[in-house]
């Protein structure tokens, strides 16, 4: 089955470390993005990627990191610079054509202990 | 910053009701989306929207566009139980539509 997989659902990290969150795609799609959500509210843009080897930053992202080596994976890098980590964090996909929709996976629950 | 605000926030009907939700919005656009989500789980497309339609059906949906006003609604016709969920608009920004942003969203909830 075609799809876009986040792992792990669950994530906990300690003060201080950078915690990596995977998202893959077989859908063949070339856009990605990762958004965060905190309880009760929208989804924030961190960084989207349209093609191979290049990603923008989106609205919020300071104390994250992404690499876009693989079309099929664009893994988000959370570092100890981000102070409040703790969310609900959102992959998602597109063809990267204008007017398409967008593909999440199940979501990755970071919580710092 | 986010492109769509959707209101009201939080919207609570009996089933069989109609529910309306409106999403507004800043810049210019080529489509418009709606998304649905269940409490903890990743967001499902339900219909998008094109600038050139004002209109547009899906089962118990109903769309509805004014690039004028730069508004949307979407309606939910005969409302279930299972339809409680957050509701949020997006819309394409940035050169090629290559930024997808979403609004706050409209938290449903349907009492049986």
């Amino acid at each position: 089955d075609g799809g876009i997989t986040q792992s792990p659902k669950y994530l906990f990290r300690k003060e201080g470390q950078n915690v990596t969150l995977s998202c893959e795609q077989n859908l063949n799609h070339d856009a990605m993005y990762w958004y965060r959500q905190d309880p009760g509210q929208g989804l924030r843009l961190i960084y989207y990627s349209q093609i191979v080897n290049d990603f923008q930053k989106g609205d919020i992202a300071e104390g994250y990191s992404v690499s876009r080596e693989k079309k099929e994976s664009f893994p988000l890098t959370v570092t100890s610079a981000q102070k409040n980590p703790t969310a609900f964090y959102l992959c998602a996909s597109t063809p990267g054509v204008r007017g398409t929709e967008a593909f999440f996976g199940q979501g990755t629950r970071l919580t710092v202990v | 910053s986010q492109q769509g605000e959707e209101d009201p926030q939080a919207l609570s009907i009996q089933e069989g009701e109609n529910a309306t939700m409106n999403c507004s919005y800043k810049t210019s656009i080529n489509n418009l989306q709606w998304y649905r989500q269940n409490s903890g789980r990743g967001l499902v497309h339900l219909i998008l929207i094109r600038s050139n339609e004002r209109e547009k059906h899906s089962g118990r949906l109903r769309v509805t566009l004014d690039t004028s006003k730069k508004s949307s609604s979407l309606l939910i016709t005969a409302s279930r139980a299972a339809d409680t969920a957050s509701y949020f608009c997006a819309t394409d920004e940035g050169p090629g539509g290559s930024r997808l942003t979403f609004g706050e969203g409209t938290q449903l909830t349907v009492n049986p």
